[in-house]
């Protein structure tokens, strides 16, 4: 199993640009998840999808759009790209929000630089 | 609000040395905790994870972490680090009864061999 994939791995963005980042999970879970990471800050929450067919909104989701395509699929897009957008972006997954024993499995990160 | 704490932002340590890294959080009900480690150029790991029973929790990698309810706090040790384990850490704490995953800074560790 690959796990949780995301594309690309490095976008350089002009501002007022838009794009769209890929996040796919072959773990069959429910719930996924969009954070972005800044330096001493951690992980921020931006949107999440309980599962297929219903998307939230997260800690910073203003500037964002998300589509829960499938099961397996969740796409980030940038409308019209910041400077203040520039960050790491880390898709993850989880088998379903509300249990327990919920665990959340990241993917590998985009790192995205607007100019 | 929840707010999780973690109050080194750098440690360097020579191999073989141990290592603690503290994580405090302010909700004050049944919480879930994890750490995660990213490495250099890396995706977040899970390392360990607590959710109930025995306080003290095993991970990967000879990692352990104890959690006192009593102070609030999941604090991370390993009792001879590597060069390997340079790397980011971060804690994680989640109301059981939410979805939100609630993540501190981080703390890097620098392993010196």
């Amino acid at each position: 199993n690959a796990g949780v994939t995301q594309t690309p791995k490095f976008q350089v963005l002009k501002t007022g640009q838009s794009m769209t980042l890929q996040c796919a999970q072959d773990m069959n879970h429910n719930s996924m998840y969009w954070y972005r990471q800044d330096p001493g800050m951690g992980l921020r929450l931006i949107y999440y999808s309980a599962s297929e067919g219903t998307t939230d909104k997260g800690e910073v989701p203003n500037g964002y759009n998300v589509s829960r395509l499938n099961k397996r699929e969740f796409s980030l897009r940038l409308e019209s790209a910041a400077p203040s957008q520039t960050s790491v972006y880390f898709c993850a997954s989880s088998e379903a929000q509300g249990l327990v024993t919920d665990t959340q499995y990241f993917g590998p990160g985009t790192r995205l630089t607007v100019l | 609000a929840q707010s999780v704490s973690q109050h080194n932002h750098h440690v360097i340590l020579s191999e073989a040395a141990s290592l603690e890294l503290g994580c405090n959080y302010s909700y004050g009900g049944t919480v879930n905790l994890f750490w995660y480690v990213q490495y250099p150029g890396q995706h977040l790991q899970l390392l360990l994870k607590y959710f109930s029973g025995d306080p003290l929790v095993k991970g990967i990698k000879g990692f352990e972490a104890e959690f006192i309810k009593s102070k609030f706090s999941f604090n991370l040790r390993k009792p001879s680090v590597q060069w390997s384990d340079t790397a980011e850490y971060f804690c994680a704490v989640r109301r059981s009864n939410d979805y939100k995953l609630s993540f501190g800074a981080g703390t890097t560790v620098t392993v010196r061999a």
